[in-house]
């Protein structure tokens, strides 16, 4: 089954502790990209990832870090994560837009997401 | 400032009756458009797209609108079932922009009434 798997699901942690958020997809996508969830806001990309070792930032960026060392996996580090980091984070992954030229839909698939507390 | 937005944060109908929901867009460039469908504690599910060469896209009950002088799309739902009722959100995409960024609006809630 087609997937994008996040962990944890849900977690709170304290002001500048590090943490990580795991994302995996088993779709052999070369583009992912993390997303954060505030209300009123919508969906927001914090990081994304063309290829294997080729990161970039997004809209949100401050406060987050990535790596693509593999290509099924992308975690969102948070070094010193603080109270406005509070958010529901979503992992996406998708294909390349060339396929999108060929009548191929290029639809980013979605974790489940992971509810961050940051007391 | 966002440029893709849904200015109705809900929406209530009546089981069996069409649910429309709006979006607007500010970028000219962008020429990829898409819903996706959120329930509570899950992450958004891709639901149906339309291409800017492209004014109408039917996926059995689900329709999508593209007016590109407006920069508005719609999506309407006939018949709406209670099934149904969850949070829509209208992403788009620019093919200038690094392949497959997706900007998406703030979201609409749909109720659907039995």
């Amino acid at each position: 089954e087609a997937q994008v798997t996040q962990n944890p699901r849900y977690l709170i942690t304290v002001t500048g502790k590090k943490l990580t958020v795991t994302c995996s997809q088993n779709m052999n996508h070369e583009y992912m990209s993390w997303y954060r969830q505030d209300p009123g806001l919508g969906l927001r990309q914090i990081y994304y990832s063309m290829n294997v070792e080729v990161t970039d930032k997004g809209d949100v960026p401050e406060g987050y870090k990535v790596s693509r060392k593999e290509k099924r996996n992308f975690p969102l580090i948070l070094e010193s994560p603080s109270p406005n980091q509070t958010s529901l984070y979503f992992c996406a992954s998708s294909t390349r837009q060339g396929k999108r030229d060929r009548g191929q839909n290029t639809e980013a698939f979605f974790g489940q997401g992971t509810r961050l507390t940051v007391v | 400032d966002q440029q893709v937005k849904q200015n109705s944060p809900s929406l209530s109908v009546q089981e069996g009756r069409i649910s429309i929901l709006n979006c607007d867009y500010t970028n000219s460039m962008f020429d990829y458009f898409l819903w996706y469908k959120k329930y509570p504690a899950e992450g958004p599910t891709f639901l149906i797209s339309i291409s800017s060469i492209k004014d109408k896209n039917e996926d059995g009950r689900f329709t999508v609108f593209l007016n590109k002088s407006a920069k508005h799309l719609s999506l309407h739902i006939v018949p709406s079932q209670p099934g149904d009722s969850a949070v829509y959100f209208c992403a788009a995409s620019p093919r200038w922009d690094n392949f497959n960024k997706f900007y998406f609006g703030s979201g609409t809630k749909l109720n659907v009434k039995p």
